[in-house]
């Protein structure tokens, strides 16, 4: 069965620190791969995406990730983080199994930023 | 629309009634999704449309849910009889069509309690 985890809950980084996220998957085929971000009372926002090509993808606001197919990861970096950074972030596992289109989404990671 | 409107944005009501959540996508995108977020939780797939195709329903908790897409654009999620369980936010995502190598969009969500 198709699943994503993220086994961290929350994590609590001071600001200007480096930020890793833990994303694993389970999935049938060649996975497209995606991080969101949740700011309060807000939509799902777009940070980045694996489709295929360089494992390593940059994305918006300094983020980047990197595509481990012998891991089955997808972790989120990001070098030195900003306090506008706290939200929750989604890893996100989608594309076609046996003609389903569902992405499925992991539980998120809650990040907090100390000033 | 530029973007993916939901409303009500928040909607409180009393257990045993029925509720409408209505989302607009973004105009030209074939593909619409609905998820639930509950308080802790990630995103739960409930159903998907495709153009015209019959909607994948496979992620409805219970006969209570259902949603319809009228004219291949505007979907409304219904809830019957609704429960303190059904308290979550309850967001709407399109894309241009159905496709794993595609992005979803998401609203801002609607935020429904449960008294």
């Amino acid at each position: 069965a198709q699943s994503v985890t993220q086994p961290d809950i929350h994590i609590t980084v001071s600001e200007g620190a480096s930020l890793e996220l833990r994303c694993n998957y389970s999935y049938g085929a060649t996975p497209y791969l995606f991080w969101y971000v949740q700011s309060p009372g807000q939509g799902l926002q777009l940070l980045l995406k694996y489709f295929s090509g360089d494992t390593l993808v940059q994305g918006i606001k300094g983020f980047e990730a990197e595509f481990k197919r012998s891991q089955s990861s997808f972790n989120l970096r990001k070098p030195s983080v900003h306090w506008s950074d706290a939200a929750e972030y989604f890893c996100a596992v989608g594309g076609t199994t046996s003609g389903t289109y569902k992405y499925i989404f992991g539980t998120g990671t809650r990040l907090k930023v100390l000033a | 629309g530029a973007g993916v409107s939901q409303s009500p944005s928040n909607k409180v009501t009393e257990k045993g009634k029925d509720v409408e959540l209505r989302c607009d996508p973004i105009s030209g995108h074939t593909a619409l999704y609905w998820y639930r977020q509950s308080l802790g939780q990630g995103l739960e797939f409930l159903i998907y449309f495709q153009g015209n195709s019959a909607p994948d329903k496979s992620g409805l908790p219970s006969d209570r849910f259902s949603a319809e897409r009228t004219g291949g654009s505007v979907s409304t999620l219904t809830i019957q009889r609704t429960q303190q369980e059904d308290s979550a936010v309850y967001l709407c995502a399109s894309m241009p069509r159905i496709s794993g190598a595609n992005v979803l969009t998401f609203g801002a969500g609607s935020r429904l309690t449960v008294l």
